[in-house]
């Protein structure tokens, strides 16, 4: 069966980098675009970026331009997201989501979700 | 403020029909594929409705979605206690070559 599992809770001072892992099974990773998306606590989910299946491109979020970084290992299998320059505003669930081998198609299986905690 | 606009709350009895708008544009409902996401307290989403109506094997026919010109519906009919969770739409807005998700209905069954 198709798995997300994603790395564990992390607690960021301002100013710092988070990585977070995404490791996929049960499918073929290099066949598929993986998403990453955020939701602060209490608040709703917002999309940050996509990488494709080749990890030879991606799309992010006008928001995040210049602060994320989003890789994927085919050896692994899996993706990464990075967040620099993190603030309080950044504390959230971070998660990671299958997408389709079309970037229009909608993300089906997700990531369990990270916690990223900003706080000084 | 999110691309997608939904309204903040919905409710019903047990057994009712509830149906959850969705409002876009052109650049993204109008011309792309809609998606809804079921997210339960303190879990990840889940994949309820894509391509404007079509279920995820195990989602129950009681779900169904609907799309008009720049906007779109989900339907929840037969509502049961287990229903009540937050419910987002989610489509490939071509003007921000991106995903946008609406804001989030929180469904609370009385």
């Amino acid at each position: 069966q198709v798995q997300l599992v994603q790395s564990g809770a992390e607690v960021k001072k301002p100013g710092a980098s988070v990585k977070v892992s995404c490791k996929s099974s049960g499918y073929t990773f290099t066949d598929y675009y993986v998403h990453w998306v955020r939701q602060a606590p209490g608040q709703g989910l917002e999309w940050m970026g996509i990488i494709s299946p080749s990890g030879g491109s991606t799309n992010y979020a006008q928001k995040f331009q210049g602060r994320v970084t989003m890789t994927r290992d085919a050896s692994t299998s899996t993706a990464y997201m990075e967040l620099s320059s993190l603030r309080s505003e950044d504390t959230a669930v971070y998660y990671c989501a299958r997408g389709g081998t079309m970037i229009i198609v909608s993300p089906d299986y997700w990531g369990q979700g990270t916690l990223v905690t900003v706080s000084s | 403020q999110s691309v997608l606009t939904q309204p903040p709350s919905a409710s019903g009895a047990p057994g009712q029909r509830v149906t959850i708008s969705c409002s876009g544009r052109s650049t993204n409902i109008g011309r792309n594929t809609v998606n809804w996401y079921q997210q339960l307290p303190g879990t990840a989403p889940k994949l309820l409705i894509y391509t404007h109506n079509q279920r995820p094997s195990g989602v129950p026919d009681r779900f169904s979605g609907s799309k008009s010109g720049s906007s779109a519906s989900l339907a929840i009919s037969g509502l049961q206690s287990e229903d009540e969770a937050d419910y987002y739409c989610a489509t490939w807005d071509d003007s921000l070559n991106g995903w946008v998700f609406g804001g989030g209905t929180k469904l609370t069954v009385l």
